[in-house]
């Protein structure tokens, strides 16, 4: 069964600060990787999708993420964050006809 | 007005009663599915459904059970509700074509005294 690990539950940063969170999967075959952010009270948002092709993705809000096959790693990155992006961040994997989230990384971004 | 839309919001509701959770979406997707997101847990997925005569469990489904009424429609019951079942739901729902890309509802937060 496909199982996705976010490496931290919390992260706390400083404004401009640089952001990585980790996402590691396990499942054999071909792979859809997502990263949703969920902002404070509200749903679930696809912050960006990797499907095929080169793997530096990039999404909204100058977010990216790299899917690295060797390692079954998707993380996700950004160079300065904002006090905007305190939010709730779940990477996701579609290995077969379901999405498997992982745990979430909740990021609290002082400022 | 939003593409995906349930309700209710927010439930109270005591041990033992029967609570429906509706879902209707605009968008056209065959593909729904009712989530629960619990903290730390991440969202676990409790059923799904591929069309309207397509019914599926999910990993966490006792305890629940689902009508698909119509394409837009798909609703979550909670035969007999209990505390631990307190959290917040989400629907949401996929286009045809299988990329795993979900589109998810505002979420009816539930609290089960």
């Amino acid at each position: 069964a496909q199982s996705v690990s976010q490496h931290n539950h919390h992260v706390i940063l400083s404004e401009a600060a640089s952001l990585e969170l980790g996402c590691n999967y396990s499942y054999g075959g071909t792979v859809n990787l997502f990263w949703y952010v969920q902002y404070p009270g509200q749903h679930l948002q696809l912050l960006l999708k990797y499907f095929s092709g080169d793997p530096l993705v990039k999404g909204i809000k100058g977010f990216e993420a790299e899917f690295i096959k060797s390692k079954f790693s998707f993380n996700l990155r950004k160079p300065s964050v904002q006090w905007s992006d305190t939010a709730e961040y779940f990477c996701a994997v579609n290995g077969g006809n379901k999405l498997v989230f992982g745990a979430g990384t909740i990021l609290r971004v002082k400022s | 007005d939003a593409d995906v839309t349930q309700t209710p919001r927010n439930r109270i509701t005591k041990t033992g009663k029967r609570i429906m959770l509706e879902c209707s979406q605009t968008k056209g997707h065959d593909r729904m599915y009712w989530y629960r997101q619990d903290p730390g847990l991440g969202l676990r997925l409790i059923y799904y459904s591929f069309d309207v005569k397509d019914i599926n469990k999910g990993e966490i489904s006792d305890g629940y059970s689902v009508s698909r009424q119509a394409q837009a429609k798909f609703s979550l019951s909670l035969e007999s509700a209990i505390p631990n079942q307190t959290a917040l739901y989400f629907c949401a729902t996929s286009p045809p074509k299988d990329t795993g890309e979900l589109f998810f509802g505002e979420g009816s937060r539930l609290t089960v005294l």
